[in-house]
């Protein structure tokens, strides 16, 4: 399976600014999807990373907010914009390499732990 | 929208005891996943079953996914202390844009005591 680095691993910010997180795989995948999850909790969609066209976003989030990057089919990142403490969450990036059953099958970076003070 | 009611949120027990997660839903899924996650890591897959009935084994750990395919549940016999951590079950369905977008359960914080 693939092997994802996501970085940072953890950050503190402060409210009202911005963070990047950046997600590297290491082969190329079609589709990256970006997940948030509260600590200990469960895990929500926040959109998938389409190269070569703007990412697609679940209910409840929106590109100002989240905005994704998709450069290519190896790295993808995600911004988490004008955060406030309700914003703190593990970030996970993921990828589902393959087509038919394979698809629903997740690899998961180890995760962007953000608290926002 | 689909969810799934995930059970029971925490679980604390004795080395050699054994126990049931149960993952429940409304709808039908075509496939479930069962993750499991360490503090600091992203989860780590332990099992898809995408057959009504199937039964999955895995070591000490058997997975079965209900017969209509909108439960499942995770029984792990004689845990162990390397047995804990967060699992997680996750439904996903078949389809163009259903790639690899999945329903996550609440997760279950398992901690086995020696």
């Amino acid at each position: 399976s693939a092997v994802i680095s996501q970085k940072p691993s953890r950050d503190i910010c402060q409210r009202g600014t911005s963070l990047t997180i950046q997600c590297q795989v290491d082969s190329q995948v079609t589709m990256m999807f970006w997940y948030r999850q509260q600590p200990g909790q469960s895990l929500t969609l926040i959109a998938t990373a389409n190269q070569g066209s703007e990412a697609t976003y679940e209910s409840g989030f929106v590109i100002d907010k989240f905005p994704i990057s998709r450069p290519n089919l190896t790295f993808s990142t995600l911004t988490v914009s004008n955060m406030s403490p309700e914003d703190s969450s593990i970030y996970l990036c993921s990828v589902a390499p393959l087509q038919g059953f394979g698809a629903n099958v997740l690899t998961f970076g180890a995760g962007s732990r953000l608290t926002v003070l | 929208t689909q969810l799934l009611e995930q059970s029971p949120q925490f679980l604390s027990i004795q080395e050699g005891e054994n126990l049931t997660v149960y993952c429940n839903s409304s709808s039908v899924f075509s496939s479930l996943q069962w993750y499991r996650q360490e503090p600091g890591e992203g989860p780590v897959l332990l099992v898809t079953v995408v057959t009504g009935g199937e039964v999955k084994k895995l070591k000490r750990l058997t997975f079965q996914f209900g017969d209509a395919r909108k439960d499942s549940s995770l029984h792990i016999t004689a845990a162990q202390p390397g047995d804990t951590g967060l699992y997680l079950c996750a439904g996903g369905n078949a389809g163009g844009t259903s790639y690899g977008k999945l329903t996550f359960g609440q997760g279950t914080i398992l901690t086995v005591h020696p």
